[in-house]
């Protein structure tokens, strides 16, 4: 079964530093993976994806994370963060195959100080 | 535009009573999900369909039930509801595979 690990409950990071959110996967082959964004009362928001080809992905609102298929890892990251990217932040995996299913993390929640 | 909309945004239910959410997607996705989500928990997925008249227990399927009669609509429910129950719970649709997740903006259960 695969499963999602994101190690950092909560990560502080001032207005304009940059941003890396960690994320490993389980999985036997190589997954689909994800990063999805949920701000206070909203529901959740693809920020990018990765299904094969370039390792690095770029995403939404300046985000890009890298696939290191030798470290398990799809680490989210931002070169210089902004106030309104406070908000939750959820790495997910899903398997290969028609009834794929999509396997999140606990969750990351980010708070910006300015 | 993608649209998943869940029918309750708040629901106050007592313990023992059958429970029913409902989801509804307008973009003809094949594959639609529930899910839960709890605090320190992330999401956790209860059942998942991808097609009509088909589902697939997901990591918590305990207490729970799921009905898809059409392409469209993906029901929730729970047949008894218990406190243990009570939760932000999230439906999702999909396209196919290995498309993006869309979701509703959650239905919170409180069950007393």
């Amino acid at each position: 079964a695969q499963s999602v690990t994101q190690p950092d409950i909560h990560i502080t990071v001032s207005e304009g530093a940059s941003l890396e959110l960690r994320c490993n996967y389980s999985y036997g082959a190589t997954p689909y993976l994800f990063w999805y964004v949920q701000s206070p009362g909203q529901g959740l928001q693809l920020l990018l994806k990765y299904f094969s080809g370039d390792t690095l992905v770029q995403g939404i609102k300046g985000f890009e994370a890298e696939f290191k298929r030798s470290q398990s890892s799809f680490n989210l990251r931002k070169p210089s963060v902004h106030w309104s990217d406070a908000a939750e932040y959820f790495c997910a995996v899903a398997n290969t195959g028609t009834a794929s299913k999509l396997t999140f993390g606990t969750g990351t929640r980010l708070q910006v100080t300015l | 535009d993608v649209k998943v909309t869940q029918s309750s945004r708040y629901l106050v239910k007592r313990t023992g009573e059958k429970v029913f959410l409902e989801c509804v997607q307008d973009m003809d996705h094949e594959n639609m999900f529930w899910y839960r989500q709890d605090p320190g928990l992330g999401l956790r997925l209860i059942y998942f369909s991808y097609d009509v008249k088909m589902k697939e227990k997901g990591d918590i399927p305990e207490g729970y039930s799921v009905s898809r009669e059409k392409k469209e609509r993906f029901s929730l429910i729970l047949e008894s509801a218990s406190t243990n129950q009570t939760s932000m719970y999230l439906c999702a649709s999909r396209w196919g595979v290995p498309g993006e997740l869309f979701f509703g903006e959650g239905s919170r259960l409180t069950v007393l």
